[in-house]
């Protein structure tokens, strides 16, 4: 039972552009959303959540929006630079976070 | 380093060996989790533990995997009669909210283990 994923394994984007990451979700008692960012051989890194009582929050470059009828998130990122090439983990929480399968980001010159 | 601190980095054991995993949460942080990232997987949540308190073990495998947060030192991820299939990198996790919060959690840099 994935209640989190993330369709698209990989995404590439030139660098000034904007990446757009994409997550949907199955279970309706999710009341906060998460997005983590992982480099190879490293931890995940919390980036930006939302509460699932918004439908947007933004902190810098980084814009999550959320649609709770169509139970869809998405991570904006604006403009994107080199150093966001990573893996990107949308999680939702009850209890504990239950994560989606990652999104590998590649922003190119 | 106010991190959460796993060790060791890297293990190898052969198949039948037992693996055990440290994790020392962030100071002032006393609940930890611990997750599993298989190979070109996403994280699978194992296991949430306050102090001497097991909180939830809905991931845990019924067989050969247990989990310890003592009241002194760290939290002990703890696999016994290791298989192939155990190959995988081990995330310890740290809060210092109770779980219904914001849901926020520390990452360490994880715990890498190899069975031969």
């Amino acid at each position: 039972d994935q209640q989190v994923k993330q369709n698209s394994p990989s995404l590439s984007v030139q660098e000034g552009r904007i990446s757009i990451l994409n997550c949907d979700y199955t279970n309706s008692m999710f009341d906060y959303f998460l997005w983590y960012k992982k480099y190879p051989a490293e931890g995940p890194t919390f980036l930006i959540s939302i509460s699932s009582i918004k439908d947007k929050n933004e902190d810098g470059r980084f814009t999550v929006f959320l649609n709770k009828s169509a139970k869809h998130l998405s991570l904006h990122i604006v403009p994107s630079q080199p150093g966001d090439s990573a893996v990107y983990f949308c999680a939702g929480n009850t209890d504990k976070l239950i994560f989606g399968t990652g999104t590998r980001l590649q922003v190119f010159p | 380093n106010a991190g959460v601190m796993q060790n060791p980095r890297h293990l190898v054991r052969r198949r039948g060996q037992e693996a055990r995993l440290r994790c020392s949460p962030m100071k002032g942080h006393s609940h930890v989790y611990w997750y599993r990232q298989l190979p070109e997987e996403g994280l699978k949540f194992m296991v949430y533990l306050q102090k001497e308190n097991i909180i939830d073990e809905s991931g845990m495998p019924k067989e050969r995997f247990s989990a310890e947060f003592p009241k002194e030192g760290p939290s002990i991820l703890r696999i016994q009669q290791v298989v192939r299939g155990d190959s995988a990198a081990y995330f310890c996790a740290s809060s210092p909210w109770d779980s219904y919060n914001t849901g926020e959690l520390f990452f360490g840099e994880g715990s890498r283990l190899t069975v031969l």
